[in-house]
């Protein structure tokens, strides 16, 4: 099993433009998560899915759009890119939508916007 | 005040030494508690759940004080390898399956020779 996969790894964008970061997981979990991490600041929630055709805004989702796809893919979209949003993305999946089960992660996307 | 508040660091000790690290949270009715490790430029990994009893997982152990609203985490005969961030986790909500977690900012420990 791959776990949980990211694409792309690495990404430079401009100012203005668009693209979407793509997350798949193989565990047949329910629930899936886009986090952001920035330096000094601990992970932050932007968006989750309790389970396949539900989204929810987390603590910072202006900016970013998200789709579930289906159980295994969640995407997260940036729209108008801005220099704010240069960060590190991670995906995180868990089996249930529940405070006692341990999420898993996703190797992460650096993106750069300049 | 943060949610989940941690001293970053970094901690500087040798082989053999044990550390350890606290974590305070803002919310008294959080119900559930973690600590993950995170390797440079890696994703985050669980290490450990962190029970209301106290609990020890070989070299590690992992305290709650709701009382005074910290998280520790202890680590004993430590090792090279042991070089991480240890990120406080905690879901800030009562009895809730959201799932969502606070994520701390992290404390860096580096094991030297």
């Amino acid at each position: 099993n791959a776990g949980v996969t990211q694409t792309p790894k690495f990404q430079v964008l401009k100012t203005g433009q668009s693209m979407t970061l793509q997350c798949a997981q193989d565990m047949n979990h329910n629930s899936m998560y886009w986090y952001r991490q920035d330096p000094g600041m601990g992970l932050r929630l932007i968006y989750y899915s309790a389970s396949e055709g539900t989204t929810d805004k987390g603590e910072v989702p202006n900016g970013y759009n998200v789709s579930r796809l289906n159980k295994r893919e969640f995407s997260l979209r940036l729209e108008s890119a801005a220099p704010s949003q240069t960060s590190v993305y991670f995906c995180a999946s868990s089996e249930r939508q529940s405070s006692y089960n341990e999420q898993f992660f996703g190797p992460g996307t650096r993106l750069t916007v300049l | 005040r943060k949610e989940v508040e941690q001293d970053p660091g970094p901690f500087n000790v040798p082989e053999g030494a044990t550390v350890a690290f606290n974590c305070t949270y803002s919310n008294s009715a959080s119900q559930s508690f973690f600590w993950y490790r995170q390797d440079c430029r890696k994703e985050p990994k669980l290490l450990m759940s962190v029970y209301s009893s106290g609990n020890e997982d070989g070299r590690f152990t992992a305290q709650l004080n709701r009382a005074s609203q910290y998280i520790s985490l202890l680590i004993r005969d430590s090792k090279l390898s042991d070089s991480a961030t240890y990120l406080c986790v905690v879901n800030p909500l009562p009895s809730s399956n959201t799932g969502k977690l606070i994520f701390g900012q992290g404390t860096t420990l580096q094991v030297k020779p």
